[in-house]
């Protein structure tokens, strides 16, 4: 089985350019995820996807992040313009889904690293 | 009250000894609390999970144990081998639909040869 992909794998900007990141999630995985990850600590969740409905958006900075997830597959994370603290790794995780009990295990992608100078 | 809290930051084991990570949590309505384990470059993996209606889950030589009084639970990894060398993360959710994980800071766990 695919594991979950992402692009790019790293990526250096200057700060108030804009940038990118694209999840391809688990082939059937409803839910999907962003999440942030400074150096040091434990991942953040930024956005949280149900097929291509946001679930979850309360920690994400919508001043400058965005995302969306077309199709209910695969999603983009975009940054505009970009802050020197958005230096981080943007992981993206998925799950066959949410439903109560079910705890259905979050698969995380191998993560985008990005610095901003 | 969002909190999970982790300690230790880092851990060096002797191979063949027990590394043990504690975790501690605040809010009551968390009911499930897994452990991934993060290689570097590599995004985090499950390890193991529990839920708090049982107070200990081993799988092979980890084990996590669960005290709900004390709000705390810890990871025992038995007989640890260089390859286990990674930053483990606990993590803690509740069950509400719609409610994310919350982790720890990570502990990033050294196994000497």
């Amino acid at each position: 089985e695919a594991g979950v992909a992402q692009s790019p794998r790293y990526k250096i900007i200057e700060k108030r350019q804009s940038v990118a990141f694209w999840c391809n999630p688990i082939s059937g995985h409803a839910t999907l995820y962003w999440y942030q990850q400074i150096l040091g600590q434990g991942p953040k969740l930024l956005i949280q996807f149900q097929n291509n409905g946001v679930v979850d958006d309360s920690q994400l900075p919508k001043d400058r992040f965005s995302a969306e997830r077309l199709k209910g597959v695969d999603s983009t994370l975009k940054i505009q313009p970009a802050k020197l603290e958005d230096s981080a790794v943007y992981l993206c995780a998925s799950s066959l889904g949410w439903a109560g009990p079910a705890y259905n295990e979050q698969f995380f992608g191998p993560g985008t690293r990005l610095t901003v100078l | 009250q969002q909190q999970v809290k982790q300690s230790p930051q880092s851990l060096i084991v002797q191979k063949g000894g027990i590394s043990i990570i504690n975790c501690a949590y605040e809010n009551t309505a968390f009911d499930y609390f897994p452990w991934y384990q993060q290689f570097p470059g590599k995004g985090p993996a499950l390890l193991i999970a529990i839920r708090p209606d049982v107070s200990e889950k081993k799988e092979g030589r980890f084990t996590i144990s669960f005290n709900k009084s004390a709000k705390q639970f810890s990871l025992h990894i038995m007989d640890s081998q260089p390859g286990d060398s990674a930053t483990y993360f606990c993590a803690a959710r509740g069950n509400q639909a719609g409610t994310a994980l919350i982790f720890g800071k990570g502990t990033t766990l050294s196994v000497s040869s």
